[in-house]
Order: structure tokens, then C-alpha cells, then sequence
């Protein structure tokens, strides 16, 4: 039972680069959500998405981009890095029914550093 | 909007004694409360949820947290600390069960240190 997996765990990127974070959940969750940590500001939410082809814009959403093209794959990308965007970033999932409802389901993180 | 406060980027407490660690929200509807836990190199798993039925919720590893809306805090509590809740400790906050379509909004988090 994987739950909610995230890829690649670790990445060091240059300024300028691009990469995708590809976030894969098999619960059959409506809701997906990127959330990054930085020390001392909690999590913060980048974009999430309601469904297969819907996404929307979180607290922090500039430099990243979504898509949702299948329902258990939610992808984070980054067009052009920034020492800035060097964080943790979180993936996570919720349903909206049965007993489990409110509960995030997270990831395990993909540290990324941006030098 | 809601909001979340954990007073305390910090908490040290010896194995043994009492864990408390403080969250105040603010909502402007009755609001769904969470606190997840955060092991190290690990993501959040969910300790415990409040949504309406009883104002003390019991959560895993002996946590509990008590609702109380006049003082609008949601504060987080252990009898007797054992060395393994050495971890980061978030409070969340949602106006909808579900967490809406926006998420939960979490509290900056309390590192909690168990000494020995």
C-alpha cells in the first residue's frame, strides 16, 4: 500500500534549470496538493488541484507550474530554478468521502536545492 | 480567512513529564482542527482531528487535544513523554471538513526536544 509517493526524493539543480516533481497516489484521492517547507514558515501551499484537469493557485504559486492530467498523478514544475525555491517540497492527497475525510495524506518529500 | 498560531518554536520537556504544546486559531466559521506530527527526513502523518463531535479528541501515541471555542485554542497534550516524540509538531486549521478545495492552513510548527 504506497499511499502517496513523490519523485525524485533528493535533486540539485543550477539556477535557470528546469525540472519536474512528479507526486503519484493510489487511493483514488480527489483533492492533490504541493505544499513546500522552509525552516521557521510551516507549509505553505504552491498549487492544488480538485480533479483530473483542474488546478488552482495556492498561497505561493510563482516560478512553479501543475498539471493533472490523470487523476492519481498531480506534477510540479519548475521553468527556470531559483536559489529561492531551495526547500522541501510535499505532496498530498485527501478524500472528500468515508471516514478518512480531512485527512492529508502526505508524502515523504523531495529535497531540492537550487545553487 | 483562518489562521494558525502554535506558540513556541520550541518545546523541551524531560522524558517522563507532562507535553504542551499550544495552538490558537482563528476561523471565521466553526472550524475542523488537525495537528500532524513530523518525524525526521519523514512527511506528516495525522495525530489527531477535531470536527465537532467531542471537544477532547484522542489521538495515536497517547495524544490527545482538548477544543475549547471561548479561548479558541486547540492545544495538544501527552501525560508522559517518551524519547520517541522527539519531532516537529504542526497545528492546521480548515473551514471545511475536507479541508475545502484550498487545503489546511498550518501553524509555523513546534520542535519538540524529549531530554533524557
Amino acid at each position: 500500500n504506497a499511499g502517496v509517493t513523490q519523485t525524485p526524493k533528493f535533486r540539485v539543480l543550477k539556477t535557470g534549470q528546469s525540472m519536474t516533481l512528479l507526486c503519484a497516489q493510489d487511493m483514488n484521492h480527489e483533492y492533490m496538493y504541493w505544499y513546500r517547507q522552509d525552516p521557521g514558515m510551516g507549509l505553505r501551499l504552491i498549487h492544488y488541484s480538485v480533479g483530473e484537469g483542474t488546478t488552482a493557485k495556492g498561497e505561493v504559486p510563482d516560478g512553479y507550474n501543475v498539471s493533472r492530467l490523470k487523476k492519481q498523478n498531480f506534477l510540479l514544475g519548475l521553468e527556470s530554478a531559483a536559489p529561492s525555491q531551495t526547500s522541501v517540497y510535499f505532496c498530498a492527497s485527501i478524500t472528500t468521502s468515508g471516514s478518512l475525510t480531512g485527512e492529508l495524506f502526505f508524502g515523504e518529500g523531495s529535497r531540492l536545492t537550487v545553487l | 480567512a483562518q489562521s494558525v498560531t502554535q506558540l513556541g518554536s520550541h518545546v523541551s520537556v524531560s522524558e517522563g513529564a507532562l507535553v504542551l504544546l499550544r495552538c490558537n486559531y482563528s476561523s471565521s466559521v466553526p472550524p475542523y482542527l488537525f495537528w500532524y506530527v513530523q518525524y525526521p527526513n519523514q512527511g506528516l502523518q495525522l495525530l489527531l482531528k477535531y470536527t465537532s463531535a467531542a471537544t477532547l479528541v484522542k489521538g495515536i501515541n497517547g495524544f490527545e487535544a482538548e477544543f475549547k471555542k471561548s479561548e479558541t485554542s486547540f492545544h495538544l497534550t501527552k501525560p508522559s513523554a517518551h524519547m520517541s516524540d522527539a519531532a516537529e509538531y504542526f497545528c492546521a486549521v480548515s473551514d471545511l471538513l475536507g479541508g475545502g478545495a484550498d487545503g489546511l492552513t498550518f501553524g509555523k510548527g513546534t520542535h519538540l526536544i524529549i531530554q533524557p
